[in-house]
């Protein structure tokens, strides 16, 4: 089975940074390109951002764009998103979630998530 | 503002065929594949119908998806109890290069 788990999601003040992980089992990491979508409190889901199967591709929701930074090993089946200047609007449920071997695609598998709080 | 527009609310009593619309642009359900997510409250979002009409394995055959042109459909048939939740369409936008989520659809069953 799909297993993905998420961690690294805590309290953090306006300004600081974070470091999301997320350990894959269950299926060929290396295979399938890889999302981060989040829920802030009673909102609906946002991208937020997106790797192809190898690492060479990624993509970025404009309203982190700059700031965050994606990426996986897949030497270790497990995916990354090193957050920075964190702001209000940023707190939400971070979702990690499995897509497809190409990208182009939404997610089809998702953890159960990590949250992420920002305030001082 | 999402870029996909979804109603925010939908209902129907159980044994009712319920259908939520999710209207888009040539640059994400024009020219790709629509998604269905169920969320069920303080749960993870589950795929329900991927590439607009495909179920997933242990996915009830009451669940389907449909897509014409820019726009895309779930419909649920023989509605039950336990299809109380939020509903999210979603696809990939050649113009963003990401992916791009309806606002969501709370369906109610009465």
């Amino acid at each position: 089975d799909v297993q993905l788990v998420e961690s690294g999601g805590a309290l953090v003040q306006p300004g600081g940074s974070l470091r999301l992980s997320c350990a894959a089992s269950g299926f060929s990491f290396s295979t399938y390109a890889m999302h981060w979508v989040r829920q802030a409190p009673g909102k609906g889901l946002e991208y937020v951002s997106g790797i192809s199967n190898s690492g060479a591709g990624t993509y970025y929701a404009n309203s982190v764009k700059g700031r965050f930074t994606i990426s996986r090993d897949n030497s270790k089946n497990t995916l990354y998103l090193q957050m920075g200047s964190l702001r209000a609007e940023d707190m939400a449920v971070y979702y990690c979630a499995r897509g497809e071997t190409l990208t182009g695609y939404p997610p089809y598998y998702w953890g159960q998530g990590t949250l992420v709080t920002v305030s001082s | 503002q999402s870029v996909l527009t979804q109603p925010p609310s939908a209902s129907g009593t159980p044994g009712q065929r319920v259908t939520i619309s999710c209207s888009g642009s040539s640059s994400n359900i024009g020219a790709n594949s629509a998604f269905w997510f169920q969320q069920l409250p303080g749960a993870a979002p589950k795929l329900l119908i991927y590439k607009s009409n495909q179920r997933p394995s242990g996915v009830p055959d009451r669940f389907s998806g449909s897509k014409s042109g820019t726009s895309a459909s779930l419909a649920i048939s023989g509605l039950r109890s336990e299809d109380e939740a939020d509903y999210y369409c979603a696809a990939w936008d050649d113009s963003l290069s990401g992916v791009v989520f309806g606002g969501g659809t709370k369906l109610t069953v009465l």
